[in-house]
């Protein structure tokens, strides 16, 4: 079993769609929580960070942890043509930088 | 300045070449990081400094050799690489724990 298991997708959906992307994980040790967004040709870029359980919000962007479940999300609101990207959760279980992606999921969305 | 710097974008090395990737950053970062991604799948940790010194080697083969001359500068000198080896190289940089900005990277061919 993976650490952590995202679906990669693809994800194609219109302009102004709520985008639901999730990961799953296996090891309850896991307290750091991150989204990624990388575009093609480019580095990952750091869009939220989240630590043990919770929401957090950030403009369009609202990211969840259920550490019982381990299940974490990320929610884009009114999605645009530039969300289009891969995203990719990320987890830690020491904060030393030492990140675990999950596979990353393509989106799409259509003007 | 929020940038990670990454030099060459490109390269392309036959196998038996010796060849250097260069990163930089002047965010007063404490940790830097290099990364691997393959196409198509999620970055894999190689190395991690600390405060210049080398603190995780996630079992690199020597063939791949990082150096950190200073707290902005992070080498890795690539020698008698493989096809296999082929990959983006990520650099990053992180004020400690798991916070990570990454530069665009250095796409590697090797022939």
């Amino acid at each position: 079993q993976k650490e952590v298991e995202q679906d990669p997708g693809p994800l194609s959906v219109p302009e102004g769609a709520i985008v639901s992307l999730n990961c799953t994980y296996s090891n309850s040790a896991f307290q750091y929580f991150m989204w990624y967004r990388q575009y093609s040709r480019k580095g990952p870029e750091l869009l939220m960070y989240t630590y043990s359980s919770g929401n957090k919000e950030d403009g369009r962007f609202t990211a969840q942890v259920d550490k019982s479940s381990k299940y974490i999300s990320l929610f884009i609101r009114d999605s645009q043509p530039s969300d289009s990207a891969t995203y990719l959760c990320a987890i830690s279980a020491s904060n030393t930088g030492k990140l675990i992606f999950g596979q990353g999921t393509t989106l799409q969305v259509k003007p | 300045d929020t940038e990670v710097t990454q030099t060459p974008k490109h390269l392309v090395m036959g196998m038996t070449n010796k060849k250097s990737l260069k990163c930089e950053q002047h965010m007063g970062h404490r940790a830097m990081y290099w990364y691997k991604q393959k196409a198509k799948k999620p970055p894999e940790l190689m190395f991690v400094y600390s405060y210049e010194k080398l603190s995780i080697n996630e079992s690199v083969p020597s063939r791949f050799s990082p150096e950190c001359p200073n707290s902005s500068l992070l080498n890795l000198h690539l020698h008698a690489l493989q096809p296999e080896d082929s990959a983006l190289y990520l650099c990053a940089s992180s004020q400690g724990g798991d916070r990570l900005f990454f530069g665009s990277g250095t796409q590697l061919s090797v022939l």
